[in-house]
This record gives structure tokens, sequence and C-alpha cells, in this order.
């Protein structure tokens, strides 16, 4: 069975310091790799995704995150964090159609 | 990028009433959907699958007589909550993956369910 870890409920950041989520996953077989986030009240809103190839994917708004096949991690980062990037981040994994979604990190980014 | 809708958005009834969730895919046909719950500050919960043309498949746990679901086109699908119930009152979001392959899924706004 899939699972998705994300070891830090909050992380809070000062604006235009580097940001980091962390998650790692465990699956068998190749791993598919996403990242969402969830503003107040609103569904989730896909930020990128890994399925192969290059081990650093780009994605919207400025974000990133680094897929690591030894580590089974997909860290999440974002060079210089907005005020506006506060909000709800979930790691995913889908070894089908389905979805496992990681506990969610609350980020806070303060001004 | 492709886009989801819900509705209602939000939505107030009275104990054992039914209520129901439209969940349509807006620019592109989805024959596969799901449905997720989720509490506050919680990860989504997987309910069921919603396959157009045949029954939907529910996740252990999730009562398919009171989670009804049917998936009557390729752009919509339905959960109607049966007689429900305070304990019933949750955060429900459906989502479609795009195209055969797996790629990200889109997500719907989500519709907030309070019984009382």
């Amino acid at each position: 069975a899939q699972s998705v870890a994300q070891p830090e409920d909050q992380v809070n950041v000062a604006e235009g310091n580097p940001l980091t989520v962390k998650c790692t996953y465990s699956v068998s077989g190749n791993p598919y790799l996403f990242w969402y986030v969830q503003y107040p009240n609103r569904g989730l809103q896909f930020l990128l995704k890994y399925i192969t190839g290059d081990n650093l994917v780009k994605g919207s708004y400025g974000f990133e995150a680094e897929f690591n096949k030894s580590q089974t991690s997909f860290h999440l980062k974002k060079p210089s964090a907005l005020v506006s990037d506060s909000a709800l981040y979930f790691c995913a994994v889908s070894p089908d159609y389905k979805l496992s979604f990681g506990a969610g990190t609350t980020v806070t980014v303060r001004a | 990028g492709a886009v989801v809708s819900q509705h209602p958005s939000w939505v107030i009834c009275k104990s054992g009433t039914s209520v129901k969730i439209e969940c349509r895919s807006l620019d592109f046909q989805a024959t596969t959907m799901f449905w997720y719950r989720q509490f506050p500050k919680q990860s989504l919960m997987l309910m069921a699958t919603s396959n157009e043309g045949s029954k939907a498949t529910y996740e252990q746990g999730v009562e398919k007589d009171k989670f009804l679901i049917n998936h009557a086109s390729l752009t919509l699908s339905t959960l109607t909550v049966t007689s429900a119930h305070p304990e019933d009152s949750s955060f429900y979001i459906c989502s479609a993956p795009p195209g055969t392959s797996r790629n990200e899924q889109f997500f719907g706004p989500g519709t907030r369910l309070t019984v009382l």
C-alpha cells in the first residue's frame, strides 16, 4: 500500500526567506508524486508533479520540488516566500488513478 | 487548466433530510471522478470512485447506502448524502483526472455541508 508522510504540521517563515515543506513517501513501483495547495474553504490547486525524468521539478507560483529516490522524499521548496503563500499544502502519491494524501502542512509566511 | 465545478458551494439542512451535491467537469470529459471528505484542518479522505455508466467503488468504511453516487454522464457526477445527521457535516470535494493517463487531478472548489 502507498503512503505519504508530512512530518511537520506547521512551517513558519518570514517573507523573503526560503520555504521548504517536507514529504516522504512509500510506494511499490514507480511513484507518481504531486503537490497541491489549499486556501481556506477552497478546493485543491495543483502545484507540480513528478512522474519521470529530471529530479528537480518546477511548478506554479515559483515552487519547485526535488525527487530523491534514495531518501524516498519529495520536498517542496520556494527560494523566497511571499505572505500570499500562506496556505495548507498537501503532498500526494498515486500508484494508479487514486491519490493518497499526506496529513498536510500549514505554511504561515509572516510579513 | 481543466476546470471542475461543484454545486452548491455550501448547504445547511435539517437532520434526516437528503442533500445532493453535483460535480461537473466543464471543459473535459471524465469517465472517472473521485469524492473526498475533509474535516477541519485535516487531510482529504477518499470516499469513493465514481465511474461513468457503472457502479461507484467505495472505500472501506464508507456506507454506500448513505452516500449515493451517480455518474450519469461524462461531465457530471452527483453525491447524495441520505438521511443526513450532524456527524455528516463536513467539506466534500470532488476531483477528476482529465485524459486517460495518470496525470494530475483537478479539484472542485468543495461543498460545505452543515447538518443541524
